[in-house]
């Protein structure tokens, strides 16, 4: 199946930090998203990216969608406590069909305040 | 609205025993999808639905797993009989419109998870 190769793993910062974490595919994607999850729940969208070279703010993220399309990655500015919980990048890859949402293996991301 | 509501958000069963997990979508969601998430092999897409209808099955892992959908409302994932390798949590979620074009729709339009449901098989 579609590779997804989400790094770091995981990342312990202080708060007010910034955080950089990115995804690459083995093949290329027409859609890049980012998810998080908090503990216990279900992951919720973040931002999506549409386009090649795109880059999307949501408030202190910001993510960007890579040339090649085969990369994406997203940066928190400022961290705080409740950015606690789990990123996922996840990538809709057009030779398999549109409703198939390929998830990256996630980055876990601790705040130490 | 509520969101997408699944149960029960904890199972704890024993190998070979029958396994049931539900899903009501968000009302008026056309699309329902069934994803597994496991520490090894991250989110996975089981089947989802359109209409009411299965259209694409390919990542059920077996035939132990069955999926159905009898009405817009509510959704069943069955594993029988289940195996320990089954343990994961199970992620039910829902979209307004064919996955494409709900991305680049509002924010309403978006695949919207449940809290999923732990399966833990003994």
């Amino acid at each position: 199946g579609q590779q997804l190769n989400q790094s770091p793993q995981s990342m312990f910062i202080q708060e007010g930090e910034d955080v950089s974490m990115n995804c690459t595919s083995s093949s290329i994607f027409n859609t890049w998203l980012w998810y998080k999850q908090d503990p216990g729940e279900g992951p919720v969208l973040l931002i999506a990216l549409y386009k090649a070279g795109e880059l999307t703010s949501n408030g202190r993220l910001t993510a960007q969608f890579g040339i090649t399309r085969k990369d994406s990655f997203l940066n928190i500015s400022a961290s705080i406590p409740s950015d606690v919980g789990i990123y996922f990048c996840a990538g809709q890859d057009p030779q398999t069909g549109a409703n198939n949402l390929f998830f990256g293996t996630g980055t876990r991301l601790t705040v130490i305040p | 609205d509520a969101g997408v509501i699944q149960s029960p958000r904890h199972e704890v069963t024993e190998m070979g025993q029958e396994v049931t997990l539900r899903c009501k979508p968000i009302s008026g969601h056309d699309y329902l999808f069934w994803y597994r998430q496991t520490m090894m092999r991250g989110l996975e897409l089981l089947i989802y639905f359109n209409n009411n209808v299965p259209i694409d099955d390919s990542g059920m892992p077996e035939d132990r797993f069955s999926a159905k959908m009898p009405n817009a409302s509510f959704s069943t994932l069955k594993i029988q009989p289940s195996e320990p390798r089954d343990s994961a949590v199970y992620f039910c979620a829902s979209s307004l419109s064919r996955l494409g074009q709900a991305i680049r729709g509002s924010g309403a339009n978006v695949l919207t998870f449940g809290a999923g449901s732990r399966l833990t098989v003994l």
